[in-house]
C-alpha cells in the first residue's frame, strides 16, 4: 500500500515535444506529491509539487495534473529541451513528515 | 549558503569492512533523512533523524546498519560488515522543519568488492 508506481521506464521525445510521465499510488493517506529531477552523478532536485486539494499546478514548462479519484498524477514537460534529459522521479508522502516514497524513475531523453 | 554536503562521494570497501557515510545538513536544518538508491531503482527511505534523536527508522535493515545525528557534527550512516548487496548510492536530505522541503545531497556511491 506504500508503493508509488511510475511509467514509462524510459521516454524519448523530440525537441519541442511534450513529455508525459505518469504515477499511481494506493495509499489514500498520501497528501503531498513532489516530482524530482536527477542528473547522472547528482542528487535529486525538487522540480514541482502538488497537494490533492488542487487538480493542476503549473510552473514554467512543467505542469502536474492530479486525479484524486483515480489516485494518479502526472508530470507534463512542455516544449521539451535537450537539457531536460534526466531521470525523473515522482514521490509521495503523508502528514507533516518528509519521508518520501519514490516511484522507480523515468529516464527522459530529448533529442536535438 | 552551501547545500547538503555528503562525503565521501565515492567509497570502496571490501566485504566484511565497515562503511561510514557522513552528511552535513544545510545551515539551519535540523532534520536529516537517509535514502538508498540501488542501480536502476528509485530511492528507498531508510531513516529520519533530528538532533540526537532517531524519529523513524522503519526503512533501516535490522542488522548491520545504524545512524546517528549528534548534537555537534554531521549525521553518520554506518554499515558494519558490508556485503556486495550494500553497493548502492546513499543520499542524505535535510529540512528546516517537519513540514518544509527536503533538499538532497549529491550522494555517496558505495562499492563493495
Amino acid at each position: 500500500q506504500q508503493q508509488v508506481k511510475q511509467s514509462p521506464q524510459s521516454l524519448i521525445v523530440q525537441k519541442g515535444g511534450i513529455s508525459i510521465i505518469n504515477c499511481a499510488y494506493e495509499n489514500t493517506a498520501f497528501d503531498y506529491f513532489p516530482w524530482y529531477q536527477q542528473f547522472p552523478g547528482k542528487g535529486p532536485a525538487l522540480l514541482i509539487a502538488i497537494r490533492p486539494d488542487v487538480s493542476e499546478k503549473k510552473e514554467g514548462r512543467f505542469t502536474i495534473s492530479f486525479n484524486k479519484s483515480a489516485k494518479q498524477f502526472s508530470l507534463h514537460i512542455m516544449d521539451s529541451q535537450p537539457g531536460d534529459s534526466a531521470t525523473y522521479f515522482c514521490a509521495a508522502t503523508r502528514g507533516s513528515a518528509r519521508q518520501l516514497t519514490f516511484g522507480s524513475g523515468t529516464q527522459l531523453t530529448v533529442l536535438p | 549558503n552551501a547545500g547538503v554536503m555528503q562525503n565521501p562521494r565515492h567509497l570502496v570497501r571490501r566485504r566484511g569492512q565497515e562503511a561510514r557515510l557522513r552528511c552535513s545538513p544545510m545551515k539551519g536544518h535540523s532534520h536529516v533523512y537517509w535514502y538508498r538508491q540501488l542501480p536502476e531503482e528509485g530511492l528507498k527511505f531508510m531513516v529520519y533523524l533530528q538532533k540526537e534523536n532517531i524519529i523513524d527508522e522503519s526503512g533501516m535493515p535490522k542488522e548491520r546498519f545504524s545512524a546517528e545525528f549528534p548534537k555537534e557534527g554531521p549525521s553518520i550512516l554506518r554499515i558494519q560488515q558490508v556485503v556486495r548487496g550494500d553497493s548502492a548510492a546513499y543520499f542524505c536530505a535535510s529540512s528546516e522543519g517537519m513540514n518544509t522541503e527536503a533538499f538532497f545531497g549529491q550522494g555517496t556511491r558505495l562499492t563493495v568488492v
